[in-house]
Formats: structure tokens, C-alpha cells, sequence
């Protein structure tokens, strides 16, 4: 089965860091580019990173500089080491895998909650 | 504010069809076709219904279909049913240079 499971949500303090994990089984991890979305409660789906397979990386200019997305195609695993956090990054972040041809995301994780208050 | 522009709500009753539009620009939906629409239901991960436009992925009930005109993807359910109540989302690739991707605000679908 084709399963991508989030960890490393949490309660954070404004400035502070924390690092995501996203576990990828039933695919060839290495083979597909990966995302980072999130949904703030009550709001819509905001795209957060991606990841190619070569390594290349993109991120929107709400987050650049202070996220990096990285994989470990090892561990079949993704990353998102998240610092500088404020208020507005509070929300649940899905991961996802984009389309083996083509630019969608097919399979979701059921995604890990990120709160950022003092 | 979303990059992409969807109604907030529409509705229909059971049986009927309706049209849920996307507009964009032609950086993003009027220039490639890569233009996807997601269902989630409350407290659930989005899942895929639509990609590349038209195309549904295997499992995807065929009352699902999805077009394109210019800078505008429409996202039409027909036959609905009561589980189709959900909050559907657009998406698009970009040439932005701040972006790769980018989503509509979401249309809450009330099955009446």
C-alpha cells in the first residue's frame, strides 16, 4: 500500500525551529518529486516546498530562507526543518507525492499539527 | 489571498450537476495543463480527483470531470450525492518566480 506518514509536529515558541518528518512505503521514494503543504484551521491549502529528485528545491517567498525541504531516499524519507517560526505557521502540513509524469499531487499523508505560540 | 479564484460556496440538490470555476491567469491555469482539483472532507487529507485538466485518477467516480477554457478550469460533479459534500480545491503549476505551485481559496459544496 502506498502510505505517507508525518511526524515532528508540535508546540513551538515564536523564533523557535522544529523539523517535520514525512515516512514514504509502497512506492519508489527516490523516483518522485515530494511536497510540502499546509493548512492553517479553517483556511485553504497552501503549497509550502517541493523537492525534486535530483535534490532541486522551491519554496514561496513566505517561507524562503527560513524552511529547507530535504529527502533521504535511504530511509525513504522527507524533511522540512522549519526555523524562525511565527504565528502564520501554525497549521497542519501534509506531505505528498507529486505525480510520476506531471505536476499533481496523488498521494497525501494524513499530516501533523504545528502550533506556534508562547 | 489565493493566487488562484474559486467561489466560496456553491450547492446543488441530489442528482443535479454542478460547476465549481478556477481562474487564474496565464502564468499559471491559462498556460499549461496542469491544473489539478482536490476533495477533502473535514478533518481528512485532500485527495486527488482531478489531474493534467480532464484526466481522473483510477477509483475517481466518472461523475467527476474537469475542463479548461483560457485562464478559467471548471470542475463539474454530476449525478450528486450526499458524500460529495466537501470543500474542493484547484490547483496549477506556475511560471511565478516565487512560486511552483499554487491553489484556489477552496469551494465549500453543500448537497442540499
Amino acid at each position: 500500500e502506498v502510505q505517507l506518514v508525518e511526524s515532528g509536529g508540535g508546540l513551538v515558541q515564536p523564533g523557535g525551529s522544529l523539523r517535520l518528518s514525512c515516512a514514504a512505503s509502497g512506492f519508489t521514494f527516490s523516483s518522485y518529486d515530494m511536497h510540502w503543504v499546509r493548512q492553517a484551521t479553517g483556511k485553504g491549502l497552501e503549497w509550502v516546498s517541493a523537492i525534486g529528485t535530483a535534490g532541486d528545491t522551491y519554496y514561496p517567498g513566505s517561507v524562503k530562507g527560513r524552511f529547507t525541504i530535504s529527502r533521504e531516499n535511504a530511509k525513504n524519507s522527507l524533511y522540512l526543518q522549519m526555523n524562525s517560526l511565527r504565528a502564520g505557521d501554525t497549521a497542519v502540513y501534509y506531505c505528498a507525492r507529486n505525480g510520476r509524469f506531471g505536476e499533481y499531487m496523488d498521494v497525501w499523508g494524513q499530516g501533523t499539527t504545528v502550533t506556534v505560540s508562547s | 489571498q489565493s493566487a488562484l479564484t474559486q467561489p466560496a460556496s456553491v450547492s446543488g440538490s441530489p442528482g443535479q450537476s454542478i460547476t465549481i470555476s478556477c481562474t487564474g491567469t496565464s502564468s499559471d491555469v491559462g498556460g499549461y495543463n496542469y491544473v489539478s482539483w482536490y476533495q477533502q472532507h473535514p478533518g481528512k487529507a485532500p485527495k486527488l480527483m482531478i489531474y493534467e485538466v480532464s484526466n481522473r485518477p483510477s477509483g475517481v467516480s466518472n461523475r467527476f470531470s474537469g475542463s479548461k477554457s483560457g485562464n478559467t478550469a471548471s470542475l463539474t460533479i454530476s449525478g450528486l450525492q450526499a458524500e460529495d459534500e466537501a470543500d474542493y480545491y484547484c490547483s496549477s503549476y506556475t511560471s511565478s518566480s516565487t512560486l511552483y505551485v499554487v491553489f484556489g481559496g477552496g469551494t465549500k459544496l453543500t448537497v442540499l
